[in-house]
């Protein structure tokens, strides 16, 4: 069973950081698609970076585009976001999604960025 | 960046059948969008009932269904119980760009 855990979340500083990381069991990342996306509590879901796991190609999100960075380490088996430059608006629960039989949800991460 | 459609809310009764779309505004969604269905309840996180256009988990209950019909993504629920009242939200792949439907609203009554 594919088992996907989030963790890294917390309360920031606008224009501070935080590194999200996605733990991943059942499945070997390597080879394999992942995915980050966040929720605003009371709001729907938004598609924030996707990692493709043949061509190693990384897309983002406009709204993230040049200050989150999505990486892997498929020694660790762990995917991890790396978030900069935090803005008020990035408020949500982050979780990491695999991809079509390995698309398993974690409980998500939560990051609350305040002054 | 594409929009994704989706009914803001539907109502079903019980044991009855009902069908969820998903459009996209660049035109007919197709396989290689890799429609999903993920079901979220109030409080809980998502999970993911449907993956490329069809498929489901093994926790996927018979009762749904994922398909393409008229140009849209579709989910159908066939014999709705009252624990299927929840958030559905679809999401596409445009190349490695995803997009979230805004998802429907799905009561049981």
């Amino acid at each position: 069973e594919v088992q996907l855990v989030e963790s890294g979340g917390g309360l920031v500083k606008p224009g501070g950081s935080l590194r999200l990381t996605c733990a991943a069991s059942g499945l070997i990342l390597s080879g394999n698609h992942m995915t980050w996306v966040r929720q605003v509590p009371g709001k729907g879901l938004e598609w924030i970076s996707f990692s493709n796991g043949v061509t190693n190609k990384i897309s983002y999100a406009d709204s993230v585009k040049g200050r989150f960075t999505m990486s892997r380490d498929n020694a660790k088996n762990s995917a991890y976001l790396q978030m900069n430059s935090l803005r008020d608006e990035d408020t949500a629960l982050y979780y990491c999604l695999g991809s079509g039989s390995a698309s398993s949800w974690g409980q998500g991460t939560p990051v609350t960025v305040s002054s | 960046q594409a929009v994704v459609t989706q009914e803001p809310s539907v109502t079903v009764s019980p044991g009855g059948t009902v069908t969820l779309t998903c459009g996209s505004s660049t035109g007919a969604v197709t396989s290689g969008h890799y429609p999903y269905w993920f079901q979220q309840k109030p409080g809980q996180a998502p999970r993911t009932l449907i993956y490329d256009t069809n498929n489901k988990h093994s926790w996927t209950p018979a009762r749904f269904s994922g398909s393409l019909l008229g140009g849209k993504a579709a989910l159908t629920l066939s014999g709705a119980q009252p624990e299927d009242e929840a958030d559905y939200y679809c999401f596409l792949f445009y190349g490695d760009d995803g997009v979230f439907g805004g998802g429907t609203k799905l009561t049981v009554l």
